[in-house]
């Protein structure tokens, strides 16, 4: 059972645009959502992370945005460049140990 | 500090052999993991030790054993390895904290190849 599903599998964006990542999940026990962002040949890092009281978190120029009625939430990365090429994977957790990650988003910034 | 560090970094094996991939942390973090990473995959937990002493099944646990030696070491055996188990393994580890800082810190991988 696939607790998170994260769209689109792939993104290309021009330098200086806007990369949206979505996913949305199923465990209403759910209460941390962190987004992870990998590059080629490293393992993942996390990168920003929201809990469900609030409906937005940014830190620079990425933003979580929370809908917990629609149990979805997204990643916006503002101006994107190219060193923000890489693979993100959203994930969700609640009380136990256990990190659900999505299936991943592989985003190319385009010079 | 050097993280969580793995070895190896590579390993082909031919079906049928063992293995043992190590793991260790000098963050003095509780919990460590272990995950797969296949293409369209995604990241899927293959056991998981919340404490020394303590281990768990993930989502995909079956052809795999694991031993948490002590608080820093975790490693993960294939006992007669598959094609099916080509993929890469990552290592994690965790501490318990609150807030939106609760990160699990990743090791660089191990790229398994079964022939």
């Amino acid at each position: 059972q696939q607790q998170v599903k994260q769209s689109p599998q792939s993104l290309i964006v021009q330098k200086g645009g806007i990369s949206i990542i979505n996913c949305a999940y199923e465990n209403t026990a759910f209460d941390y959502f962190p987004w992870y962002q990998q590059f080629p040949g490293k393992g993942p890092a996390l990168l920003i992370a929201i809990r469900p009281d609030v409906s937005e978190k940014k830190e620079g120029r990425f933003t979580i945005s929370f809908n917990k009625s629609a149990k979805q939430f997204s990643l916006h990365i503002m101006d994107s460049q190219p060193g923000d090429s890489a693979t993100y994977f959203c994930g969700g957790k609640g009380g136990s140990e256990k990190l659900v990650f999505g299936k991943g988003t592989k985003l190319t910034v385009n010079p | 500090n050097a993280g969580v560090t793995q070895t190896p970094k590579f390993q082909v094996l031919k079906t049928g052999q063992s293995m043992t991939l190590q793991c260790a942390q000098d963050m003095n973090h509780n919990s460590m993991y272990w995950y797969r990473q296949d293409p369209g995959m995604g990241l899927r937990l293959i056991y998981y030790s919340a404490s020394e002493g303590t281990t768990d099944k993930g989502e995909v646990p079956n052809g795999y054993n694991v031993s948490r030696l002590n608080k820093r070491e975790f490693s993960l055996r294939l006992e007669s390895a598959a094609p099916s188990q080509t993929s890469v393994y990552f290592c994690a580890s965790r501490t318990r904290t609150s807030g939106v800082r609760d990160t699990q810190y990743f090791g660089p991988g191990t790229r398994l190849t079964v022939l």
